[in-house]
């Protein structure tokens, strides 16, 4: 079964703070992407990469960067946390052609105080 | 602005009642895929549709491609309270970068037993 493994479920960090949220998928998959989403806003794509130190802008990248050194490992940094942050997070992975699922990790619920 | 609009945003239905989920896109698409997120959790792949007017059932849901690739259906037949979640298009919208979808913003299901 393929993974998609987020670091954290929960995450509580202050306003300010540099919050890493990390994700890593066993597929051997060549695209990796951030999404954000809230209530009735569906799911915001912030970054995807589709190749290792490749990466795209999606269509809410304001206030985020990221980073993928390696393949099997794509990292969501907000550079100074905003409570207009506090959402779900969602990695997901998949192979780097065309006709390919994605695969997501469980989620991490960020709550920006 | 978004890509692939989603309709409705949310529908109720009694248990055994039909229920639909459309999906447009302004341009062509080179795929469709169609995702299940459950209350609490992430999206999970349902299918993926790739040949204008394309047609396939996935037992009580049936899903469609239109012949010009713009759009795409959901359809599920004599709902059950297992069928509660939201349901997500995502498409490749043609000429985008490799891999790259671009998500409707889901319909939410609710059945009422």
């Amino acid at each position: 079964d393929v993974k998609v493994t987020q670091s954290s479920r929960y995450l509580v960090k202050r306003t300010g703070e540099k919050v890493f949220l990390e994700c890593v998928q066993d597929m051997d998959h060549e695209n990796m992407f951030w999404y954000r989403q809230d209530p009735g806003l569906g799911l915001r794509l912030i970054y995807f990469s589709y190749d290792v130190k490749m990466k795209e802008k999606g269509d809410i990248p304001e206030g985020y960067s990221v980073s993928r050194e390696k393949k099997e490992r794509f990292s969501l940094i907000l550079e100074s946390a905003s409570t207009n942050q506090t959402s779900m997070y969602l990695c997901a992975s998949s192979l780097g052609h065309t006709n390919t699922e994605a695969f997501f990790g469980q989620g991490t619920r960020l709550t920006v105080v | 602005g978004q890509q692939v609009m989603q309709i409705p945003q949310y529908q109720h239905v009694q248990e055994g009642e039909d229920f639909t989920t459309y999906c447009n896109s302004s341009t062509t698409l080179s795929n469709i895929q169609w995702y299940k997120q459950r209350p609490g959790g992430h999206p999970v792949f349902l299918i993926q549709l790739v040949k204008s007017g394309e047609v396939k059932k996935q037992k009580r849901l049936t899903f469609q491609f239109g012949e010009a690739k713009k759009n795409s259906s959901l359809h599920i037949t004599a709902t059950q309270t297992t069928d509660v979640g939201t349901y997500f298009c995502a498409g490749r919208i043609r000429g985008s970068t490799l891999g790259r979808l671009y998500f409707g913003r889901g319909t939410q299901l609710t059945v009422w037993p």
